[in-house]
Formats: structure tokens, sequence, C-alpha cells
């Protein structure tokens, strides 16, 4: 069975700072991964997925997230941080049976500092 | 883009009572729904999976005769909480996806966030 750790559950960096959020996957076939931001009270909005193409996948508002094997890893980055990136951002596995699933980390809660 | 919506977004209700949660995909046929829920600071824990015209499956450990889903059709599925007790508060999410494929994107509702008293 997929699953998905998340190191960190609340991260804080100062606006125009690098972020980077860390998700590291177990899974015993080629995985596919997904990273989520959930705003407050809201539902979640897709960041950027990999799905076996590119290893490295661009996403929406500058972020983007690197597919390392060797590392079993999909860390999400951003070069500099803006004060609307504040949210919990969720890493997760598809899983390839069934209904194929979502398995999802324990999230990250980002903070911007001015 | 896919939207998909959940009505109401909050409720409040009484110890005993059931409540009914709505989940529609607004511009998209959803052949599968999901439905999470998410206690405070805490990550999504999927509750059951429900394709259009079938019974929902179950996560274990969930009571499906308390929480009942309903998927009859293509563009609504309904979450009822039978017999709410305190700890039924939470926050409800549902998403849809259509067709099959685990690179499929699921969409999210807003959310639905219930308050037992």
């Amino acid at each position: 069975a997929q699953s998905v750790t998340q190191l960190g559950s609340h991260v804080s960096v100062s606006e125009g700072a690098l972020v980077l959020l860390r998700c590291n996957y177990s899974s015993s076939v080629p995985p596919y991964l997904f990273w989520y931001v959930q705003y407050p009270n809201q539902g979640l909005q897709l960041l950027l997925k990999y799905t076996s193409a590119a290893t490295l996948v661009k996403g929406i508002n500058g972020f983007e997230a690197e597919f390392k094997k060797s590392e079993t890893s999909f860390h999400l980055t951003k070069p500099s941080a803006h004060m609307s990136d504040a949210a919990e951002y969720f890493c997760a596995v598809s899983d390839l049976q069934g209904a194929q699933k979502l398995v999802f980390g324990q999230g990250t809660r980002l903070t911007i500092n001015p | 883009g896919a939207v998909v919506s959940q009505h109401p977004s909050r409720v409040i209700c009484k110890s005993g009572t059931s409540v009914k949660i709505e989940c529609r995909s607004l511009d998209f046929q959803a052949t599968t729904m999901f439905w999470y829920r998410q206690f405070p600071k805490q990550s999504l824990m999927l509750m059951a999976t429900s394709n259009e015209g079938s019974k929902a499956t179950y996560e274990q450990g969930v009571e499906k005769d308390k929480f009942l889903i309903n998927h009859a059709s293509l563009t609504l599925s309904t979450l009822t909480v039978t017999s709410a007790h305190p700890e039924d508060s939470s926050f409800y999410i549902c998403s849809a996806r259509a067709g099959e494929g685990p690179a499929r994107e699921q969409f999210f509702g807003p959310g639905t966030r219930l308050t037992v008293l």
C-alpha cells in the first residue's frame, strides 16, 4: 500500500525566501504524486502532479516539485515566498488499485513572516 | 475549470438529529465521488468512495449505517450523518472525479463544517 510522509508539520519562512516543503513516499510501483494547498475553511486546490513524465513538475503560483526515485521524495519548492502562500499544504499519492483513491500526508502549515 | 460545490457550508445541529450534506459537480459529470473528514489541524481521512448508481465503498472503521452516502446522479452525491453526536463534529469535504485512472484529478468542494451540540 502507498503512503506519504511529510517532514515538518509547520514551516516558517520570511517573505522572499525559498520555500521547501518535504514529502517522502512509499510505493511498490511507480507512483502518481500530488501536492495540494488548503486555505482556511476551504477545500483543496491542486498545485501540481507527477504522472511519470518529466521529473521536474511545474505548478501554479510559482511552485514546482521534483520527483527523485532514488530518494523516494517529491519535495515542493518555490524560489521566493509571498504572503499569500501562507496555507496548509498536503502531499498525496494515488492508490493505483481499485478506485485509485488519494492517500494524504499529514500536512505542513506554511507561515510567511513579513 | 471543474467546480465542485457543497451545501451547506456550515451547519449546527442538536445531538441526535440527522444532517444531509450535498456535493455537486457543476460543470462535469463525476463518475466517482469521495467523502473525507478532517479534524482540526489534521489531514484528510477518506471515509468512502461512491460511484454513480452503486453502493458506496466505506473505509475501514467508518460506520456505513451512520454515514449514509447516496450517489444518485453523475452530478450529485449526498452524505447523511444520522443521529449525529458531538464527536461527529468535523469538516467534511467531498471531491469528484471524471473518468478512471490514478492520474485523473480529483476536484474538491469547499467543505462543510458540522458542529453537533
